[in-house]
C-alpha cells in the first residue's frame, strides 16, 4: 500500500470556481503535513503546512482527519495561475523525520 | 539572496559514465536532502544529511554516492552502477530533521544515454 495516496486528476475547473483535493495516509506515526505546490518542470514549493484544527491561507483550507487518516485542501475562486499539481506530503518524526511525497494532483484552471 | 542553487540546470552523460551534481545552500539550514522525480512519480528520497559529516542512505540510495564536507553543500554523484539515471533530480534543506518542511533547489535534469 502506498504510503500517501492522492487522486492523480486531472481537475479541469473554470476560473472561480472551488475545488477540493483529498488525500490519504497509511501510517498513523506521521506527525506533520504540508501541501507544496509543483508547476510544471520546476521544483515543488510549500503551499502550507496542516494543523490538526484546520488552518486557513486567503482563498486555500487544508484540513486534517487524523482518526480517518485524511488531509484536504479547498482552493476557493481559482486564478489561472492556480493551475499546478499538487502534492500531499506528511512527515513521520522517527528518529530523522523524512518526508513522505504523494504523487500529486493535477489542476488545470480555465478561462 | 537566500536560498538553494542546483547546477547545472540540465545536463548530459553517456552511460557508463559517473557524474556529479551540485547543491549549496546559504539559509544555514543543517539538514539537507536529495530527492528523483520520475515523469508520474512522487519525489522519491536518495540520501539525507543532518549535520557536516553524516548522512543516511534514503529509500533508493543504490547507484548514488554523497558527501557533506561543508555545511552548505551536499554534493550528489550518480554513478554509472544506477540503472535508470535518467531523472528530475532536487535538492532540499530544512533547518533540522524534526518536523519541519522542507525548501527545495530548482533541480537538475539529467539524460543518460
Amino acid at each position: 500500500r502506498k504510503e500517501v495516496e492522492q487522486d492523480p486528476g486531472p481537475f479541469n475547473v473554470p476560473e472561480g470556481a472551488t475545488v477540493a483535493f483529498n488525500c490519504t495516509y497509511s501510517n498513523s506515526a506521521s506527525q506533520s503535513f504540508f501541501w507544496y505546490r509543483q508547476d510544471c518542470r520546476k521544483e515543488p514549493k510549500l503551499l502550507m503546512s496542516v494543523y490538526s484544527s484546520g488552518n486557513e491561507d486567503g482563498r486555500f483550507t487544508a484540513q486534517l482527519n487524523r482518526a480517518s487518516q485524511y488531509i484536504s485542501l479547498l482552493i476557493r475562486d481559482s486564478k489561472l495561475s492556480d493551475s499546478a499539481t499538487y502534492l500531499c506530503v506528511a512527515l513521520m518524526n522517527s528518529g530523522y523525520s523524512t518526508l513522505t511525497f504523494g504523487k500529486g494532483t493535477m489542476l488545470l484552471v480555465s478561462p | 539572496d537566500g536560498g538553494i542553487t542546483q547546477s547545472p540546470k540540465y545536463l548530459f552523460r553517456k552511460e557508463g559514465q559517473n557524474v556529479t551534481l551540485s547543491c549549496e545552500q546559504n539559509l544555514n539550514h543543517d539538514a539537507m536532502y536529495w530527492y528523483r522525480q520520475d515523469p508520474g512519480q512522487g519525489l522519491r528520497l536518495i540520501y539525507y544529511s543532518q549535520i557536516v559529516n553524516d548522512f543516511q542512505k534514503g529509500d533508493i540510495a543504490e547507484g548514488y554516492s554523497v558527501s557533506r564536507e561543508k555545511k552548505e553543500s551536499f554534493p550528489l554523484t550518480v554513478t554509472s552502477a544506477q540503472k535508470n539515471p535518467t531523472a528530475f533530480y532536487l535538492c532540499a534543506s530544512s533547518p533540522s530533521t524534526s518536523g519541519y518542511e522542507q525548501y527545495f533547489g530548482p533541480g537538475t535534469r539529467l539524460t543518460v544515454t
